[in-house]
């Protein structure tokens, strides 16, 4: 079963709009979430995190939003760029804190 | 320059060989792990391991065998046992150094392994 769900596959957006990315959880002890970027075959690399006691936090383009009681949160990047164009992991802290549970991934393409 | 690093980047192997997949940072790095990514997949974590000469088994170990005799080092053996083993490998690590969010992992470029 699972606990972190990414529902869209993919998500096609034209440079300078929004990108918006979802992610669901089931498991109400996550208490840390974390956004990775990934290019193929390369390894992810981190983009933002937000902890439970937040309801948002920003870096630069990036904003992560968590709504708690509907166990969501989303990715949002403004303006969108075709370097954007790569897969997006959502990841949940279990709750020892010592691993991370990944979603599927969305892949989005920002055309030109 | 700090990091982590995987070797071979593709690797091929016979049905029913063993093999071992490298990974190694510098970071000084307490935690690291393995995971494995199939095509539409999100990354599954195979080991996991704490501290040296300790580690634990993830959702998905059955085939799979780790060691961690040094802090730097993590290799992963995928065993004849592993019905499907044909994948990407990304070896991970997490600690304070270079860290901007708590529980960041730092990933390694990976590993493709395909068996024939």
């Amino acid at each position: 079963d699972q606990q972190v769900k990414q529902n869209s596959p993919s998500l096609s957006v034209q440079e300078g709009r929004i990108s918006i990315l979802n992610c669901d959880y089931t498991n109400s002890m996550f208490d840390y979430f974390l956004w990775y970027k990934k290019y193929p075959a390369e390894g992810p690399t981190f983009l933002i995190s937000i902890s439970s006691i937040k309801d948002k936090n920003e870096d630069g383009r990036f904003t992560v939003f968590l709504n708690k009681s509907a166990k969501h949160l989303s990715l949002h990047i403004v303006p969108s760029q075709p370097g954007d164009s790569a897969v997006y992991f959502c990841a949940a802290s279990n709750q020892a804190g010592t691993a991370l549970i990944f979603g599927k991934g969305t892949t989005l393409s920002v055309s030109s | 320059d700090g990091g982590i690093t995987q070797s071979p980047k593709y690797l091929f192997r016979k049905e029913g060989q063993n093999v071992t997949l490298s990974c190694e940072q510098n970071l000084n790095h307490d935690a690291m792990y393995w995971y494995r990514q199939d095509p539409g997949q999100g990354l599954r974590l195979i080991y996991y391991s704490q501290i040296v000469n300790d580690f634990q088994k993830g959702d998905i170990a059955e085939g799979y065998s780790v060691s961690r005799e040094k802090k730097e080092s993590f290799p992963l053996t995928v065993t004849s046992a592993q019905k499907n083993p044909t994948a990407f490998y990304l070896c991970a690590s997490r600690g304070s150094t270079g860290a901007r969010s708590y529980n960041e992992q730092f990933f390694g470029p990976g590993t493709r392994l395909t068996v024939l």
